[in-house]
């Protein structure tokens, strides 16, 4: 159980178009998501945590115009990026948090990653 | 905010040999410290996790050791096999966020 899946896996446009990425909890519901970006070689950088039907908390430094994240139920959460540049090329990852976790509460189940080269 | 290092950077063992992975933690309310291995291109899979309320944890080859009062927690590799060779990634989070913060990860190469 507790899987999370993402769509697309791999995606490339041309700067200024928009790209949306979707998280899905498919066997369980989940009360919170989380969007990161992880640079080549590098951390993984917590964007914004999601609840379902309320407005996203973006981390300093995200700007919240140009990466929309919508969570419309407890099993979806989708991430547009808007006006992509190259520098927006990256690979993103959701997780997400169970409703009831009982001993797992804190404990976060991560999507496969989404890689977007802007060109 | 939290802030989490991670040390060190890269990690060579001998197949056979122990791996020792060290983190430290600023926010001393974070209650919650996973372990994570991240293979090139994959997500990132929860080897071991320990919670503020105990000091030790063990799963086979793998332990992780917290010390809430230095605000440090290690990972203990033992018996290192080449299929441990990845990057590894400490967390930290607290129960009123539930946000994870990572450390800066270890590539740890383990040598046949």
């Amino acid at each position: 159980g507790a899987v999370v899946s993402q769509h697309p896996s791999r995606v490339i446009c041309k700067s200024g178009t928009s790209v949306k990425i979707e998280c899905r909890s498919l066997d369980f519901q989940a009360t919170t998501m989380f969007w990161y970006r992880q640079f080549p070689k590098q951390s993984l950088m917590l964007m914004a945590t999601s609840n379902e039907g309320s407005k996203a908390t973006y981390e300093q430094g995200v700007e919240k115009d140009k990466f929309l994240i919508n969570h419309a139920s407890l099993t979806l959460s989708t991430l547009t990026v808007t006006s992509a540049h190259p520098e927006d090329s990256s690979f993103y990852i959701c997780s997400a948090r169970r409703l009831s976790g009982g001993e797992s509460y804190n404990e976060q189940f991560f999507g496969p990653g989404t890689r977007l080269t802007v060109l | 905010g939290e802030n989490v290092e991670q040390h060190p950077s890269t990690l060579s063992v001998q197949e056979g040999d122990s791996a020792v992975i060290k983190c430290t933690y600023s926010d001393s309310a974070s209650n919650y410290f996973p372990w994570y291995k991240q293979e090139l291109g994959k997500r990132p899979q929860l080897i071991i996790d320990i919670r503020s309320n105990v000091g030790e944890k063990k799963d086979q080859r793998i332990a992780v050791t917290l010390n809430k009062t230095a605000k440090h927690f290690s990972l203990h590799i033992t018996e290192t096999q080449p299929e441990d060779s990845a990057v590894y990634f400490c967390a930290a989070s607290k129960g009123s966020s539930y946000k994870l913060i990572f450390g800066s990860g270890t590539r740890l190469l383990v040598r046949p």
